[in-house]
């Protein structure tokens, strides 16, 4: 079993719509959460981050952790051509390393 | 704030030549830098770490002597394939953490290497 799982898709859905992403994970120890968007033939950016447990929100995007269940999420409102592209989670424990696991990226398509 | 410039962006090279890719802190002191590689429809794989003045710490699987580590300062890193293979053809990525904040991790924006 992988430590982070992610649907890699691909998703496509129309301009104004909800996305929904989402990742599991199998390692307790983790505390920091993160989404990033990577375009193609770029570097990853990031999006969102949480620590712990909890929801977090950003203009059109809204992140959620649920500790308990060992599921994180990464809702995009509104949605639009330009968020196309592939989104991954990341996520670490507290140690001094804090060592990035990555999910294998879900890829979004916005159909104008 | 927090910048990383990575270069060459696209390289292609002929096999069993040795390739340098070069990463610089623009805007900060990066002690640590991170070292990934990435397959088309894949996620980040992880090769090494690097702190500056010491060796490289590589995962398991990477081998030390043909993705060699430089990080002999606080503002650059260089990673060099050395006698390319078409097998080694990936996109490469650096990143570097940023101790001042919790979430500090910044990319560069990735080379794409060709092995003909």
């Amino acid at each position: 079993q992988k430590e982070v799982e992610q649907d890699p898709g691909p998703l496509s859905v129309p301009e104004g719509a909800i996305v929904s992403l989402n990742c599991t994970y199998s390692n307790s120890a983790f505390q920091y959460f993160m989404w990033y968007r990577q375009y193609s033939r770029k570097g990853p950016e990031l999006l969102m981050y949480t620590y712990s447990s909890g929801n977090k929100e950003d203009g059109r995007f809204t992140a959620q952790v649920d500790k308990s269940s060992k599921y994180i999420s990464l809702f995009i409102r509104d949605s639009q051509p330009s968020d196309s592209a592939t989104y991954l989670c990341a996520m670490s424990d507290a140690g001094n390393n804090r060592k990035l696991i990555w999910g294998l990226g879900t890829s979004l398509a916005v159909n104008p | 704030g927090a910048v990383v410039s990575q270069h060459p962006s696209r390289v292609i090279c002929k096999s069993g030549t040795s390739v340098k890719i070069e990463c610089r802190s623009l805007d900060f002191q990066a002690t640590t830098m991170f070292w990934y590689r990435q397959f088309p429809k894949q996620s980040l794989m992880l090769m090494a770490t690097s702190n500056e003045g010491s060796k490289a710490t590589y995962e398991q699987g990477v081998e030390k002597d043909k993705f060699l580590i430089n990080h002999a300062s606080l503002t650059l890193s260089t990673l060099t394939v050395t006698s390319a293979h078409p097998e080694d053809s990936s996109f490469y990525i650096c990143s570097a953490r940023i101790w001042d904040r919790d979430y500090g991790y910044t990319f560069g924006s990735g080379t794409r290497l060709t092995v003909v």
